[in-house]
């Protein structure tokens, strides 16, 4: 299993740009998660969703949309880029929110200039 | 604001010594988990302790939950230089709703470095 991949690595926007941050499990996850961590801070919820079709928001989720079409796939979408959302981000993915431990991705790194 | 906090901020310890890192919160939790962060990498889960377990242990590594005082602790025996990393709690709360209770949240962690 490869299970948690996240597409880019590394990105760089100029403020305005929009994209989208892939990501991708084939552990047949229920739950996936969206997470940005900034310099010496933990780990913030953005979005996270239940199962295909339901989504629901995390703590900072200003900016941000996602969307659940499959089970394997997570995609958040950055609309306008600010340079408040260079981060690094993770997704996440595990059998069960709440009862099970997740399983992490390798991160993006986006800088917005 | 954070659910958990982690203490101390920065640990520097001797290879073959013991590392404790303690993480307090704040509301009653479902489960408390640790995981371990390398420089520049994704989180790698620990260990999951439940609200009804006082202590877990995993090869090296052992936690403990202390429900009443809010607070766990992690505890790496006979450490490492590989060992060194950020190490992270995080909490699920015992809250009830539809989605409310898929909430993982995470303190600033602890930074551990083990010295050859």
């Amino acid at each position: 299993n490869a299970g948690v991949t996240q597409t880019p690595k590394f990105q760089v926007l100029k403020t305005g740009q929009s994209m989208t941050l892939q990501c991708a499990q084939d552990m047949n996850h229920e739950y996936m998660s969206w997470y940005r961590q900034d310099p010496g801070m933990g780990l913030r919820l953005i979005h996270y969703s239940v199962g295909a079709g339901i989504t629901d928001q995390g703590e900072v989720p200003n900016g941000y949309n996602v969307s659940r079409s499959t089970t394997e796939d997570f995609p958040l979408r950055l609309l306008s880029a600010a340079p408040s959302q260079t981060s690094v981000y993770f997704c996440a993915s595990s059998r069960d929110g709440r009862l099970y431990e997740q399983y992490f991705g390798p991160g993006t790194r986006l800088t917005v200039t | 604001s954070q659910q958990g906090e982690e203490d101390p901020q920065a640990l520097s310890i001797q290879e073959g010594e013991n590392a404790t890192m303690n993480c307090s919160y704040k509301t009653s939790i479902n489960n408390l988990q640790w995981y371990r962060q390398n420089s520049g990498r994704g989180l790698v889960h620990l260990i999951l302790i439940r609200s009804n377990e006082r202590e877990k242990h995993s090869g090296r590594l052992r936690v403990t939950l202390d429900t009443s005082k809010k607070s766990s602790s992690l505890l790496i025996t006979a450490s490492r230089a590989a060992d060194t990393a950020s190490y992270f709690c995080a909490t699920v709360r015992l809250e009830w709703g539809e989605t409310s209770g898929s909430r993982l949240t995470f303190g600033e962690g602890t930074q551990l470095t083990v010295n050859p």
